[in-house]
Formats: structure tokens, C-alpha cells, sequence
């Protein structure tokens, strides 16, 4: 079936550091891979999305890479700060449909 | 910042009890959902709307229900209160040009006690 996975439950990084959040995805036939940024106490905020036929997408701080060789998706945030601490879901979709697949969350702890 | 709207944040009820969780959005999006999320894990679909009129169910099976009568409108109902109910639910909306990316609420955080 489809599922979306994330390798590692947490990740700690010392502020001012590069930080890559990895996931794994199953569906090959999905259009848009998308992470998106959940802080304590709130909903999950859109960061940044990539349609299957790119590799790589940048974003202020922020760059996804996508592998469809090994069905891999990873978030990198540059230069990470405090303000950067929450819990990252990568999610997949299919153009015109509905559902949108999260995953498992990664917490990222930043270290000052 | 997105402009969608979930009250009450947070609701803690007894077994039983009748609720409706409300959701607004003043984005226009005809694309509303549900999904529930228990602390830190992956979200689950349990409802959606296309627009006025249309809900359907998620993947996820669950005892509540929709309605979709004003686009920016979207509540939640639960008959009869569980404590396996227990869980934030969370509102999201999205355009139907970009339906992937979705724009959430805060959440209700319910406990049925």
C-alpha cells in the first residue's frame, strides 16, 4: 500500500548548523512530495514542495531533494535556528486528488 | 498567514455528550478537510468537501460526520462521544489549483472523559 516514513524520529542540531530531515515514500505514482512544518500547539504550515519530474527545489533556507531511484525525499534547512525547532512531516499527493499521505513526524531539536 | 479558523481549541467532554467541532476559512478554497492527529504522529484523513454540498470520507474510519452549506463553513459532529475519540482534529482548506498545499488550522484538542 501507499505509506510514507520518516528514518529517524528526532534530530538535534546545534544552532547555526545545516540540518536534513530524510523520508521514504512507497508510491511511485505520486505527483508532488511536500513537507510541511508543525510548531507546538499549532497546525502544520506548508514549507515547500517539488512535482516528481524535479530533483531539487530551493526555498529561503530551505531545500528538498528528491530521489526516485530509491524513493527518498529530504528536507535540508540551512543554517538552522531556534525558531526552527518543531516537528517535520514530508506528505505526497496526486495531482487532482484529494488525499494528501503524511507521514510519521521528525522532531528537530535545536541546540543554542 | 493563513486565514482558517478552528474553535473551540480546546473541549474536554464526558461519554456521550453530542459536539461539533467548527471550522471557517475566509480564503475561498473550495477544498476543505478533517484530519485527525494523535501527539506528534502522522495525520489521518477523516473527512473531506470539494465544496458546497459534497463531503466524503478519508481513509480513516470514524464516527463523526460533515456538513458543507457555506464554502467557508466546514464543522465536525460527533453523535455521541467516546474516549477513543480523544485526539486533536485538525481543519485544513487548500485551492483546487494546488490541492497538496493545504492550509491549516490550530486544532481542538478533545479528551472525552
Amino acid at each position: 500500500g501507499e505509506s510514507v516514513g520518516l528514518h529517524l524520529p528526532t534530530l538535534s542540531v546545534q544552532e547555526g548548523d545545516n540540518s536534513i530531515i530524510n523520508c521514504a515514500y512507497s508510491n511511485s505514482a505520486s505527483d508532488y512530495f511536500i513537507w510541511y512544518k508543525q510548531e507546538s500547539g499549532k497546525g502544520p504550515q506548508f514549507i515547500i514542495d517539488i512535482r516528481s519530474n524535479m530533483d531539487k527545489r530551493q526555498g529561503q533556507r530551505v531545500t528538498v531533494l528528491l530521489n526516485k531511484t530509491v524513493k527518498h525525499l529530504s528536507l535540508q534547512i540551512a543554517a538552522t535556528q531556534p525558531g526552527d525547532s518543531a516537528v517535520y512531516f514530508c506528505a505526497e499527493n496526486h495531482t487532482g486528488g484529494f488525499k494528501t499521505i503524511f507521514g510519521a513526524g521528525t522532531r528537530l531539536f535545536v541546540k543554542a | 498567514e493563513a486565514d482558517i479558523y478552528q474553535t473551540p481549541r480546546y473541549l474536554v467532554i464526558g461519554t456521550g455528550k453530542k459536539i461539533t467541532l467548527e471550522c471557517s476559512q475566509t480564503m475561498g478554497h473550495d477544498k476543505m478537510y478533517w484530519y485527525q492527529q494523535d501527539p506528534g504522529m502522522e495525520l489521518h484523513l477523516i473527512h473531506y468537501s470539494y465544496g458546497v454540498n459534497s463531503t466524503e470520507k478519508g481513509d480513516l474510519s470514524s464516527e463523526s460526520t460533515v456538513s458543507r452549506i457555506r464554502t467557508e463553513h466546514f464543522p465536525l459532529t460527533l453523535e455521541s462521544a467516546r474516549p477513543s475519540h480523544t485526539s486533536q482534529y485538525l481543519c485544513a482548506s487548500s485551492r483546487d489549483s494546488s490541492p497538496h498545499e493545504q492550509y491549516f488550522g490550530p486544532g481542538t484538542r478533545l479528551t472525552v472523559t
